[in-house]
Parts: structure tokens; sequence; C-alpha cells
């Protein structure tokens, strides 16, 4: 059971340009959410997170958005650099469950 | 301030041997998480110590053990290794369950 789904599994852009990166989540005791960055042979890095009373946040050129309704998040990188391509994680947990749950990852490529 | 510290890096162990992997946290932190990433699998939840205590266990078997000293420190133990255990296992801190995650560069464990 995948309750955190991140449907793409790789994704190109072009240096400079915006890169969108999504997931979608089916529980609804899930209210806070994280974005993960992970370089091959190293952990995964944290990126910046988000609270269920948000729908916005931003840091730097990293800004995740939130819809409660659609239970979706998307991860907007602008502009995009060749240093982000990594794979990029999802993740969500409830303040009942607290465990993170993880997305399976979207690889991003940046090419310049 | 140092990171989260996971040793050994690597390791190759037989079929039916057992693995000891050790996780320090960062200082100050009071929670730590373990999780499996295999290729296509993002990452799977093992378990979650708080102040020794373990909060959270994922869906694996038996063979899969933890615990947390008074220190923070923590180790998780794979006995009768199986080739399907091999994986990075990544450990992450946090100051306590609700806050952001911050993981090690992780053990990886080949099982021959």
């Amino acid at each position: 059971d995948q309750q955190v789904k991140q449907n793409s599994p790789s994704l190109s852009v072009q240096e400079g340009r915006i890169s969108i990166l999504n997931c979608d989540y089916t529980n609804s005791m899930f209210d806070y959410f994280l974005w993960y960055k992970k370089y091959p042979a190293e952990g995964p890095t944290f990126l910046i997170s988000i609270s269920s009373i948000k729908d916005k946040n931003e840091d730097g050129r990293f800004t995740v958005f939130l819809n409660k309704s659609a239970k979706h998040l998307s991860l907007h990188i602008v502009p995009s650099q060749p240093g982000d391509s990594a794979v990029y994680f999802c993740a969500a947990r409830g303040t009942r469950f607290q465990k993170l749950v993880f997305g399976t990852g979207t690889r991003l490529l940046v090419s310049p | 301030k140092a990171g989260v510290t996971q040793t050994p890096r690597y390791l190759i162990k037989t079929r039916g041997q057992q693995v000891t992997l050790s996780c320090s946290p960062i200082s100050g932190h009071r929670s730590v998480s373990w999780y499996q990433q295999t290729p296509g699998q993002g990452l799977q939840f093992l378990f979650e110590y708080f102040s020794e205590t373990q909060r959270n266990k994922g869906n694996f078997p038996g063979r899969f053990s933890g615990r947390q000293f008074s220190n923070s420190r923590s180790e998780m133990n794979v006995s009768t290794l199986e080739l399907g255990d091999s994986a990075l296992y990544l450990c992450a801190s946090s100051f306590d369950p609700n806050t952001e995650a911050f993981f090690g560069q992780g053990t990886r464990l080949t099982v021959v």
C-alpha cells in the first residue's frame, strides 16, 4: 500500500528553466510534508517542508505547494541548475503516526 | 556540528550470517529512525526510537531488530541474512519525532 506516490520516475529540464516535481498521497491523516534530495552513495538531504496549515512555503530557489483537497504537493525549483540533478523524495507524516513515509523518488536531470 | 554517522559504510556478508549496523545521531538529537533503500522501492521504514523506546515499527520480519542506547546511539541487527536483504540502510536523526530528520550516508550491505 503506497501511501505516498511519485508517479514520474524521471524528469529532464534545461538549465535556467523551472523543474516541477509532483507527489500524491492517500492518507488524510498526514499533516507534515517534506522534500529530500539524494545524490548517489549519499544519504538524503533535507530540502524543505510544509505543514498542512499552509499551502505554500519558499526557501530560495525551492518552493513547495500543498493542495490538501487534492492530496497533492509539488516542489518547484527555479531556476534549475545542473547541480540540482539528483533523486528527489517526498515524504509525509501524521501527528498520530509520526513515522515518515517516503515516495519512490523522481530522478531529476538538469542539462546545461 | 557533526552529522549523522553510520558505520560501517560498506559490508559484505554471506547468507545465513547476522550483521549489526551502527548509527550515531547528531548531538542533542534523541530520535533515530532506520530505513532500507532498494532499487525502485524508495525508502522503506524499519523502525524509530526515541529516548531508548521503539515508537514505530515498519513491516519487516522479526529478523530485523534494533535498539537505542542512553546516549541516543542506535544499532540495528539483521539475523539469518537473505540475498534480498542487500540494500542501502539509512539512519536518520531528529531532535524529536515531530521535527525534520537528517540522514547519514548509509551502510551498503551486500549479501552473497
